[in-house]
């Protein structure tokens, strides 16, 4: 059974501070990796993907890939209220649907 | 603009009906997906289509049913042998997983 592990929060950082969140896969073989958004009552939206180890931004988003340990995280920086969320992290593992984590909920306190 | 359109936004069942729940998407992508979300859950699978006449189930299959007769189309049908169909569906495209999903808004499905 593939797993895709969240820390549920809620995660409260203030204003203008990085905020982080992290998610571990249990199929060494995964092969990229997604960060969906989702508001309250709405439809998660895509905000960031990763493929390769390391470091990829955009924006105010950084996303860290670390295959050897199997983790994934999202850092945001200069954190907003509008950020206030839950975060999906998604894992794609080979010719399957994509594995959803639980999602860690963050909120950003003015 | 491309996209993926669902309907109703909210739907009433009463017990014992099937329902129909709608999901059409104009951005050209092979891969469709259903997903049920319950308050405070993560998004469960409970079918998928990879091409058109054909689809497989997820891990909560039981009790739903799918078609996929045009690329365009996959409703979903909740039958009445799914006991707790009370959730947020949400409904998903994809032209290759390396690019991730792109979902629909959702349809909120009440038992009455």
């Amino acid at each position: 059974q593939k797993e895709v592990e969240q820390n549920s929060g809620p995660l409260s950082v203030p204003e203008g501070a990085i905020a982080s969140l992290n998610c571990t896969y249990s199929d060494r073989g995964s092969q990229s990796f997604f960060w969906y958004r989702q508001y309250s009552g709405k439809s998660p939206e895509l905000i960031m993907f990763i493929y390769s180890n390391g470091d990829k931004e955009d924006g105010r988003f950084t996303a860290q890939l670390n295959k050897a340990s199997q983790y994934v995280s999202l850092l945001i920086r200069d954190s907003q209220p509008s950020d206030s969320a839950t975060y999906l992290c998604a894992v794609n593992s080979g010719n399957t649907p994509l594995v959803f984590g639980k999602g860690t909920r963050l909120s950003v306190i003015a | 603009d491309g996209g993926i359109t669902q309907s109703p936004k909210y739907l009433f069942r009463k017990e014992g009906q099937n329902v129909t729940l709608s999901c059409e998407q104009n951005l050209n992508h092979d891969a469709m997906y259903w997903y049920r979300q319950d308050p405070g859950q993560g998004l469960r699978l409970i079918y998928y289509s990879q091409i058109v006449n054909d689809f497989q189930k997820g891990d909560i299959a039981e009790g739903y049913s799918v078609s996929r007769e045009k690329k365009e189309s996959f409703p979903l049908t909740v039958t009445s042998a799914q006991k707790n169909p009370t959730a947020f569906y949400l409904c998903a495209s994809s032209k290759d997983r390396d690019y991730g999903y792109t979902f629909g808004s959702g349809t909120r499905l009440t038992v009455v």
